[in-house]
């Protein structure tokens, strides 16, 4: 069946720090891929997509490239801010629905000052 | 941007009691719009989808009885969680799409926290 991985949280770190949230997935045929955020307070955002194999998704100085032969979608930014404290959601669309999203589990990030 | 209202954002019922949850999309008109539950440290998982006018397809395991989904309008679908028990306990969050690609982004709710005494 169709399913999300992602690593588990808290992850902390110190503003400007590199953050890399592993996601990979298992999927028939071909799904689109993305990265959801729900900061504190708020609904769930999309935060970047990409629609097919080596695509890069990028927003908010994140990216996430999608790699079919390591079935992985994984998330980064070069220097967070506090402001990025949220948690982060990767999800796919499964095919020969209605667009519904199957989602990881979620990874709450914490940046300090 | 495109908005979903979701109401109420807490609730607190007794047991054997029926809560209405309510999702309106405010800017734009919602063709389908998702039901999904999320409990501590879990994924989101979807409960049901529903299409504007007809009935709403349940995921496998999910009591369409006990979980009724009205989609009355193309701006609001109501989620009633009939005769609850602590059980049901959990946040529940709409989803909406305004548009008919399927990877077309989805809107979401913020959320109602549920809790069932």
């Amino acid at each position: 069946g169709n399913s999300v991985t992602q690593m588990e949280g808290p992850v902390t770190l110190s503003e400007e720090a590199f953050l890399t949230i592993n996601c990979t997935y298992t999927a028939t045929g071909y799904p689109s891929l993305f990265w959801y955020v729900q900061y504190p307070g708020e609904g769930l955002q999309l935060l970047l997509k990409a629609t097919k194999a080596d695509d890069k998704g990028s927003n908010k100085g994140f990216e996430a490239t999608y790699r079919k032969e390591t079935t992985s979608f994984h998330l980064e930014k070069g220097s967070v801010q506090v402001s990025d404290s949220a948690v982060y959601f990767c999800a796919l669309t499964r095919r020969g629905s209605q667009g519904n999203l199957i989602f990881g589990k979620g990874t709450k990030l914490s940046v300090k000052p | 941007g495109a908005v979903v209202s979701q109401h109420p954002s807490r609730v607190i019922c007794k047991s054997g009691t029926s809560v209405k949850i309510e999702c309106r999309s405010l800017d734009f008109q919602a063709t389908t719009m998702f039901w999904y539950r999320q409990f501590p440290k879990q994924s989101l998982m979807l409960m049901a989808t529903s299409n504007e006018g007809s009935k709403a397809t349940y995921e496998q395991g999910v009591e369409k009885d006990k979980f009724l989904i009205n989609h009355a309008s193309l701006t609001l679908s109501t989620l009633t969680v009939t005769s609850a028990h602590p059980e049901d306990s959990s946040f529940y969050i709409c989803s909406a799409r305004g548009g008919t690609v399927l990877d077309s982004p989805l809107h979401f709710g913020n959320g109602t926290r549920l809790t069932v005494t």
